[in-house]
């Protein structure tokens, strides 16, 4: 199956700072998305980015599918985006049978300290 | 828009006994729902997908005995972990698919702990 790694694994910023994360996958894809789990273990909706660039107020990714990665980056960072972000893609179109599957990485721990 | 919910939050249970957990879209219609298992510091792993009205396709390595599956409506799916074991603790996550755009929503998971 596909494979899915996010780098770097751990992050610790200063409140203000700036920060990309990485996501690298193995084969093409036709879904992408982006995901902050809070320290409550809810996972959010950041993005849906099989491609091109998306920007939602401090918060933008970009993916290249032609190179097999994606980027989400964090401006201005504050203490609430501490959490984990995961990257997660799905190889596979509708089929009717268990199909748009995610697979997820092993996401960013960051951690923002005031 | 594309709210999930689950219930309940956490529950403990005495091993033996079995556990239902919820798992509603509150907003939207999912044929579509999935069920995942997140250990502590770990990633999510897929346990199963459920497809309403139809049987759920589970992933290698995962007992559907021991975890029942069942979507029932457009809005609802039930996971039940029958027999439950210490070693079935774990944090459950499920998320629905939302048809007209493919993106997964998630719920905010229930945890388990089996005594």
């Amino acid at each position: 199956g596909i494979q899915v790694e996010q780098s770097p694994p751990d992050l610790i910023l200063q409140e203000g700072a700036n920060s990309t994360l990485r996501c690298n996958f193995s084969d093409s894809v036709n879904n992408l998305q982006w995901f902050h789990q809070n320290p409550w273990g809810q996972l959010i909706n950041l993005f849906y980015i099989p491609s091109g660039t998306k920007q939602n107020g401090r918060l933008s990714a970009t993916t290249v599918a032609t190179e097999r990665y994606s980027l989400l980056y964090i401006s201005s960072s504050q203490t609430t985006d501490s959490g984990v972000y995961f990257c997660a893609v799905g190889d596979d179109g509708y089929s009717g049978a268990g199909s748009y599957q995610l697979t997820f990485g092993k996401g960013t721990k960051l951690s923002v300290i005031p | 828009g594309a709210v999930v919910s689950q219930h309940p939050s956490r529950v403990i249970c005495k091993s033996g006994t079995s556990v239902k957990i919820e798992c509603r879209s509150l907003d939207f219609q999912a044929t579509t729902m999935f069920w995942y298992r997140q250990f502590p510091k770990q990633s999510l792993m897929l346990m199963a997908t459920s497809n309403e009205g139809s049987k759920a396709t589970y992933e290698q390595g995962v007992e559907k005995d021991k975890f029942l599956i069942n979507h029932a409506s457009l809005t609802l799916s039930t996971l039940t972990v029958t027999s439950a074991h210490p070693e079935d603790s774990s944090f459950y996550i499920c998320s629905a698919l939302l048809d007209k755009t493919y993106e997964q929503y998630f719920g905010p998971g229930t945890r388990l702990t089996v005594t």
